[in-house]
């Protein structure tokens, strides 16, 4: 069936690194974007990054930015998120999520995998 | 960066009840919106997208209108499953943004 697997997640001290995997199964990865969206405990969602099918593109939000990429292996039908500089602010569930087209929002939802930051 | 507020933060409402949510974007995003449904400690479940479009599988009882900056989600004939918090997402340019949530309440 069609899934998303997140994985990566762990406790992190302020200032240190992690890398967030997302393995696909079930359809054609490389139809498809990759987006990571996260939920900081008691909040809402926020959009952070997003890479499309080819890898050729990549965005952003302005909280993350210069510090995460995100990158992908279509060999392997993995995406990552390579998270730099971490703040407490990081703190939250990181989902990952496909989407066929900028414009169609995300259609499938992995389960989330858990980053605490800590000083 | 294209702000989304939506309206209200939260609603109590019975079952049976038809609701309302509005979500209003702070420029101009065509029909580029999608919504979601997530209960406590689950996935983001995807609804609509295309302002009016349902995702496969979801129940006709949720419809969705709007374009420009003015859309709204409603749900026709609450269902005890329905009690959850929806999130808009605008979906016309980068970075994406994602309202701030209505959560949907027992009466």
């Amino acid at each position: 069936q069609v899934q998303l697997v997140e994985s990566g997640g762990g406790m992190v001290q302020v200032g240190k690194s992690l890398t967030l995997s997302c393995a696909a199964s079930g359809f054609r990865f490389t139809r498809y974007g990759i987006h990571w969206v996260r939920q900081a405990p008691g909040k809402g969602l926020e959009w952070v990054a997003m890479i499309w099918y080819d890898g050729s593109n990549k965005y952003y939000s302005d909280s993350v930015k210069g510090r995460f990429t995100m990158s992908r292996d279509n060999s392997k039908n993995m995406a990552h998120l390579q998270m730099n500089s971490l703040r407490a602010e990081d703190t939250a569930v990181y989902f990952c999520a496909r989407g066929v087209d900028t414009n169609y929002g995300m259609d499938v939802w992995g389960q989330g995998t858990t980053v605490t930051v800590s000083s | 960066d294209i702000q989304m507020t939506q309206s209200p933060s939260s609603v109590s409402a019975s079952v049976g009840d038809r609701v309302t949510i509005t979500c209003r974007a702070s420029q101009d995003i065509n029909i580029w919106l999608a919504w979601y449904q997530q209960k406590p400690g689950k996935v983001p479940e995807p609804l609509i997208y295309a302002a009016s479009t349902l995702q496969s599988g979801v129940s006709s009882r949720f419809s969705g209108s709007g374009s420009g900056t003015d859309f709204t989600l409603t749900i026709r004939g609450l269902q005890p499953e329905d009690f959850a918090t929806y999130y808009c997402q605008q979906g016309n340019s980068y970075p994406l943004t994602f309202g701030g949530g209505t959560k949907v309440e027992m009466k």
